[in-house]
């Protein structure tokens, strides 16, 4: 596609939970990240794939936390028993892999509501 | 984690000013990033310096980089009313692919 499309926009859910939240990055971008921003606070990152694996996962903050990527495109941010620390604005982004230059194009992000 | 500090974090100006944003980072990096976010959007990247550059510019926007200070600042010059939004500044850490974000300044241009 011409951007990263991010879905859904919005998600409320209940505490205790689970939640997907889908990616789909601009097409030929092998690498793809996941970040997390709270109101008022920078992107805070999560994971980030090239290709089809995880590269990098040293910022989901816990077990409950999973993505996956299983054909090098389309990505899943999944959360399980959601807690309500977990609202916040996930927002997806892709690159192409350009070391010391990886600018990332980023989407809308979908916003995630617990109550 | 966030790595940057960002200075200051809300900036309100007038129209047709200057405004400058600061950036100070912890670890080495290959280079530095601003973005800029406007209210409930994702970012939009505006431009890039490697570790080897002191200074870019692109249109009205000035970045410089002081790597022996591990930091950076980001000039918007003539400001407009549409220049208000969240910036950003990321660094690409050496060897790793992620960026990592500061915690933003909040620009308002009042016309």
């Amino acid at each position: 596609g011409a951007g990263v499309s991010q879905t859904p926009s919005n998600k409320v859910t209940e505490k205790g939970k689970y939640v997907e939240l889908r990616c789909d990055p601009i097409s030929g971008h092998t690498a793809l990240y996941w970040y997390r921003q709270s109101l008022g606070q920078g992107p805070e990152f999560l994971i980030y794939f090239q290709g089809t694996g995880a590269a990098d996962d040293s910022g989901l903050p816990n077990d409950r936390f999973f993505a996956v990527r299983p054909e090098g495109s389309v990505s899943t941010l999944k959360i399980q028993r959601t807690e309500r620390g977990d609202s916040a604005v996930y927002l997806c982004a892709s690159s192409l892999i350009r070391p010391g230059a990886n600018v990332l194009t980023f989407g809308a992000g979908s916003r995630l509501t617990v109550l | 984690s966030q790595q940057g500090e960002e200075d200051p974090q809300a900036l309100s100006i007038q129209e047709g000013e200057n405004a400058t944003m600061n950036c100070s980072y912890k670890t080495s990096i290959n280079n530095l990033q601003w973005y800029r976010q406007n209210s409930g959007r994702g970012l939009v990247h505006l431009i890039l310096i490697r570790s080897n550059e002191r200074e870019k510019h692109s249109g009205r926007l000035r970045v410089t980089l002081d790597t022996s200070k591990k930091s950076s600042s980001l000039l918007i010059t003539a400001s407009r009313a549409a220049d208000t939004a969240s910036y950003f500044c990321a660094t690409g850490e050496q060897g790793a692919q992620k960026l990592v974000f500061g915690q933003g300044t909040r620009l308002t241009i009042n016309p």
